[in-house]
């Protein structure tokens, strides 16, 4: 059954770096999502990506924070200078279409870990 | 404007006794409603969706849900627990065509006892 994969599973960083997601949508979708989930707190939306361009955001998703398709396959979350607070589980996720009807399959997450 | 609630954040069982997790909901719109299953340090499983057709949907592994518009509420149920039902659950809401963000509960987290 296909499914989303992410790398890397953990990442460690220092404060100030950068750091760069990765994630594997299922093949055929054409949407793709990232959540992040802090330790303890519920998953929270973060942007939603279409056609190359991002269709919608949320207030977590500020300056630092960027998303690029940078080929056919991977989608990735870039996070410029990170700070303890992006310490958190990030959850990526694709769907064939946008209707509400449809399901989001997320993927493995990554645990992002910022000393 | 959606929001979703479950309403215990711990729910523990017997093996083999039935399972109850409490989901209310509210949406602008006739929302969309899923359960999502996340096991230590896995990723997020969907277990069931609502989407208008049938009120009472099945899912994976005997769980089932009945979405009751009258009572906001989308409770997930199972029959008899099993130890590898230990887990936590999320409620999911998405509204109408169009709108991409979905809406996460807070998780309720499943303890089945020997």
């Amino acid at each position: 059954e296909p499914e989303v994969t992410q790398t890397p599973s953990h990442q460690v960083t220092q404060m100030g770096q950068e750091v760069i997601l990765r994630c594997v949508p299922i093949s055929n979708h054409l949407y793709f999502y990232w959540y992040r989930q802090i330790l303890g707190q519920k998953v929270e939306f973060l942007v939603s990506f279409y056609n190359n361009e991002i269709s919608e955001k949320s207030e977590i998703f500020d300056d630092q924070f960027s998303v690029e398709r940078p080929d056919g396959s991977n989608f990735t979350l870039k996070i410029r200078s990170t700070k303890l607070e992006d310490s958190a589980m990030y959850f990526c996720a694709s769907s064939e279409t946008s209707g509400s009807t449809d399901t989001q399959y997320f993927g493995p997450g990554t645990r992002l870990t910022v000393l | 404007a959606q929001s979703v609630t479950q309403l215990d954040s711990h729910v523990s069982v017997s093996e083999g006794t039935p399972v109850l997790l409490r989901c209310n909901y509210s949406s602008s719109y006739s929302p969309s409603l899923f359960w999502y299953v996340q096991h230590p340090n896995k990723g997020l499983q969907l277990l069931l969706k609502y989407t208008s057709a049938a009120t009472l949907v099945k899912g994976i592994n005997g769980f089932e849900a009945e979405f009751k518009k009258s009572e906001t509420s989308f409770h997930l149920t199972k029959p008899s627990a099993h130890m590898s039902d230990a887990a936590e659950y999320f409620c999911v809401v998405s509204p109408f065509e169009g709108y991409q963000k979905v809406t996460f509960g807070t998780g309720t987290k499943l303890q089945v006892i020997p």
